[in-house]
């Protein structure tokens, strides 16, 4: 049963710790990407990843940071940097980065701080 | 850039009739328009998706329609039930997909 899992669901932060979210896809996708949601808002991109060891910067990625080592994985770490990082976190994955392939979702990490 | 703009934020609709949610969008040169549905705790789900080179596609009771001139598209959903109760959210791609704000649905008995 392909798609995509996220890890862990639920997810807490002390002040001045990094974390890191995972996300793994079995889908075969070359793409992958990680969005920010915060209530009544639309979904913000923080990273993208349109194939192995490469990645590029998406509209918040300040206090982020990701690798994408394999095909299959794109975790994301939310470091100290991040002065706000409460929030749900969306992972994705596409057939690849062309401009109309749909995006598939994770169910999501909710993260908080202590 | 794009900047995607979703009305209604709230919508409150009777069980069986019919829900309209509308996007516009400022990028002429975005060609790919999908529609998400996400319920609470969980990620969006693609429900349906149109290209610019159709002006209407419908599956079940959900239709999308675009106008590519006036650059605004609408999910209609018909006959609704109780489960499509349901944050909704447009989207408009060219080099990079730009999510509207959402659309909180409510179906009443």
């Amino acid at each position: 049963d392909g798609g995509i899992t996220q890890s862990p669901k639920y997810l807490f932060r002390k002040e001045g710790q990094n974390v890191t979210l995972s996300c793994e896809q079995n889908l075969n996708h070359d793409a992958m990407y990680w969005y920010r949601q915060d209530p009544g808002q639309g979904l913000r991109l923080i990273y993208y990843s349109q194939i192995v060891n490469d990645f590029q910067k998406g509209d918040i990625a300040e206090g982020y940071s990701v690798s994408r080592e394999k095909k299959e994985s794109f975790p994301l770490t939310v470091t100290s940097a991040q002065k706000n990082p409460t929030a749900f976190y969306l992972c994705a994955s596409s057939i690849d980065g062309t401009h109309n392939q749909p995006q598939h979702f994770g169910d999501g990490t909710r993260l908080s701080i202590l | 850039g794009e900047n995607v703009e979703q009305h209604p934020s709230t919508l409150s609709v009777q069980e069986g009739d019919s829900a309209v949610i509308k996007c516009t969008y400022s990028d002429s040169a975005s060609n790919y328009f999908p529609w998400y549905k996400q319920e609470l705790g969980k990620g969006p789900q693609l429900i349906i998706d149109i290209r610019s080179n159709v002006g209407e596609k419908k599956d079940q009771r959900i239709a999308v329609t675009l106008n590519k001139t006036a650059k605004h598209f609408s999910l209609h959903i018909t006959e609704t039930q109780p489960e499509d109760s349901a944050v909704y959210f447009c989207a408009a791609r060219d080099d990079k997909i730009i999510f509207g704000k959402g659309t909180r649905l409510h179906i009443l008995p």
